[in-house]
């Protein structure tokens, strides 16, 4: 079965420190691939997907297909990142049934 | 339009009781996600359609779980002889296929349906 790998569950840094969440999927083909993110009391929302190649609120993900990785970075965390972020890469090519990793807390610290 | 919307946003039940949960996506999105998420978890697949087809369905749903989308455009979930494990958040998405617009595959979350079995 395809899997989504968040290895940290909790990551905290101080406010200015750079962040980057990990996240590394097992699939072969060229994914679609997402973050979202939950920040406190509201919806589950699209934070950014690889292939806008986009920077939102600073944030960037850069998919790496030798690593199977799609690591979301920011230079300089803010404390209004602090959030739960979950990364979305669909199980097989041309499906649109999206699985979730176990999601990452980020916790910005003044 | 606004937004996904989900009924009710809480609900307790006894276990042994069915309970259904509905979802009205956004109008022009034809396809429909449920997911349930548990505390500390991130959420977790059940099925989805497009329009009223149910192209997948999660081996780890029991056949007490059943979802329709009749005519393409609301949803239901229900639970049947709901056990204490099925408490959770029962959360809806919706998203527009490839092609319709930048915001293609995007999946717009509602608030959820909290279940609590007692």
């Amino acid at each position: 079965a395809q899997r989504v790998t968040q290895p940290e569950k909790l990551l905290s840094v101080f406010k200015g420190a750079p962040v980057e969440l990990k996240c590394n999927y097992s699939y072969s083909g060229s994914p679609e691939l997402f973050w979202y993110v939950q920040y406190s009391r509201q919806r589950l929302q699209l934070l950014l997907r690889h292939i806008s190649r986009e920077s939102i609120k600073g944030f960037t993900a850069d998919l790496n297909k030798g690593e199977t990785s799609f690591h979301l970075k920011k230079p300089f965390a803010q404390e209004e990142d602090s959030a739960m972020y979950y990364c979305a890469p669909p199980t097989t090519s041309g499906t649109y049934k999206y699985i979730f990793g176990t999601g990452t807390r980020l916790k910005v610290l003044a | 339009d606004t937004g996904v919307s989900q009924d009710p946003r809480h609900k307790i039940t006894k276990r042994g009781q069915n309970v259904t949960f509905r979802c009205d996506p956004i109008s022009e999105h034809n396809r429909l996600y449920w997911y349930r998420q548990t505390l500390g978890q991130g959420p977790e697949f059940l099925t989805y359609f497009q329009n009223e087809a149910q192209l997948e369905k999660s081996r780890l749903l029991s056949d007490r779980f059943s979802a329709e989308r009749p005519k393409g455009s609301f949803s239901t979930l229900e639970i049947q002889r709901t056990e204490q494990g099925d408490s959770a958040m029962y959360l809806c998405a919706s998203s527009l296929p490839l092609g319709k617009s930048s915001g293609a595959n995007v999946l717009t979350f509602g608030a959820g349906s909290r279940l609590t079995v007692l």
